[in-house]
């Protein structure tokens, strides 16, 4: 699976939107970009995956570069409650499996 | 649904000594997995099922068994606990290929082992 580069920490002000940027320049073409978060301790929660195509659900956006390189997770609006590690993750598992975390974001939202 | 359920959620072991961590879902998911996660790091897998009677090793197999009897249960047996074994332990499941690509984890199980 290709390797992923996160910035370690971000912050973001309540109520703005979070950019999450990832990279992942040897992504090759049958890879998928997942997304997940782990808010203190917690299990980590699924967010969102792509392919290639951008893609939105009811808790995020991600944005895929044309080629595949990077991509970027928005919460549109964050809260404090966004408050968590984010982890990128690119594997050609399509069972949503057997994933490999790094280290991930630390993102904290501000009030 | 209870999810993902896994016990027990804290316990203190002994060098040497041995004992399983339960995970049990009860989602009828076909893949199951068992990560670490040690303190400032990100989750490392352990062990994986496809399937009833299905495991596979992961990234750290090294000091643990595992065994798939049934689709619902997946446990985790730790041999002879050494300190380096100290860590968060999180399972997981799936429903594999034909269901989507959403891994569903337990709360933990923090392990110390002294």
């Amino acid at each position: 699976d290709a390797k992923t580069t996160q910035p370690t920490s971000m912050d973001c002000a309540e109520g703005r939107a979070a950019n999450l940027p990832c990279n992942h320049s040897t992504i090759s073409g049958n890879e998928y970009v997942y997304w997940y978060r782990q808010i203190h301790s917690q299990g980590p929660q699924y967010i969102i995956h792509g392919l290639k195509n951008n893609e939105t659900n009811e808790m995020a956006s991600l944005i895929i570069t044309e080629d595949r390189k990077s991509s970027t997770l928005i919460l549109p609006h964050a809260t404090l409650r966004d408050t968590a590690v984010y982890y990128c993750i690119v594997s050609q598992e399509t069972s949503g499996s057997r994933l490999t975390f790094g280290e991930g974001t630390q993102l904290t939202v501000n009030p | 649904n209870a999810g993902v359920t896994q016990t027990p959620k804290f316990q203190v072991l002994k060098t040497g000594q041995s004992m399983t961590l339960q995970c049990a879902q009860d989602m009828n998911h076909e893949y199951m997995s068992w990560y670490r996660q040690d303190p400032g790091m990100g989750l490392r897998l352990i062990h994986y099922s496809v399937g009833a009677g299905i495991t596979d090793q992961g990234e750290v197999p090294n000091g643990y068994n595992v065994s798939r009897s049934t689709t619902e249960d997946f446990p985790l047996r730790l041999l002879s606990a050494a300190p380096s074994q100290t860590s968060v332990y999180f399972c997981a499941s799936s429903s594999g290929a034909s269901g989507g690509y959403e891994q569903y984890f337990g709360p933990g199980t923090r392990l110390t082992v002294t």
